[in-house]
């Protein structure tokens, strides 16, 4: 069963404050792992998707990374608009259904 | 062009009541989905179609639970005999192939 953990639950930070989340995850066969944003009372707005471990992939302010095991968003200079709960979910090789965490809920402060 | 829409935004039901969402998907996308988001949680998958056929429901709570998307389009997920535990936000999400999944904004059911 495919399994997808999120650090931390929230993270507070100061504008311009750089930091990173974190997704853990196993699954039988990684087909992709994406990262999606999700604003209150919105569906999740897709970001990125990584395929294999040591890609990279970067938009705007944010950057996301992937080893054999875990993704990194990475957030620099963050501002208030990029408060959100950000979600991470992997598609494995035993379907095309996505498996979500339970997501990282940042709030920037101006 | 436009995204995936859902229809109703919000539905009240009371317990007992049969209630149906709709979702439009992005035109020409194959693939659809239907996931429950609990509050605070993360989406949970409930089913699939690709294009008319359902190839996955495994992930549906109970037989309560039932989706279509009878010309390969337009799709209904129906909820009978709504429970308390049903209460949640219904999200669908469509996708051309086996890229990313686009979501609509949702469906929050409220059931009293």
């Amino acid at each position: 069963e495919d399994q997808v953990t999120q650090s931390p639950e929230a993270l507070r930070l100061q504008e311009g404050e750089s930091s990173s989340l974190n997704c853990s995850y196993t699954v039988s066969g990684l087909r992709g792992l994406f990262w999606y944003r999700q604003d209150p009372g919105k569906g999740p707005e897709f970001l990125f998707t990584l395929y294999s471990a040591g890609e990279e992939k970067e938009k705007e302010r944010l950057k996301a990374t992937l080893t054999k095991k875990e993704s990194f968003l990475h957030i620099t200079a963050p501002k208030p608009e990029d408060s959100a709960t950000y979600l991470c979910a992997v598609e494995g090789n035993s379907g095309s259904r996505l498996t979500f965490g339970e997501g990282t809920q940042l709030t920037v402060n101006p | 062009g436009a995204g995936v829409s859902q229809s109703p935004r919000y539905k009240v039901a009371k317990r007992g009541q049969d209630v149906a969402l709709r979702c439009d998907p992005i035109s020409g996308h194959v693939s659809l989905f239907w996931y429950q988001q609990a509050l605070g949680q993360g989406p949970e998958f409930l089913t699939y179609f690709q294009n008319e056929a359902q190839l996955d429901k495994s992930g549906l709570p109970s037989d309560r639970f039932f989706a279509e998307r009878p010309e390969g389009s337009v799709s209904t997920l129906k909820i009978q005999r709504t429970q308390q535990e049903d209460s949640a936000v219904y999200l669908c999400a469509s996708t051309p192939s086996y890229d990313e999944q686009f979501f609509g904004p949702g469906t929050r059911l409220t059931v009293l």
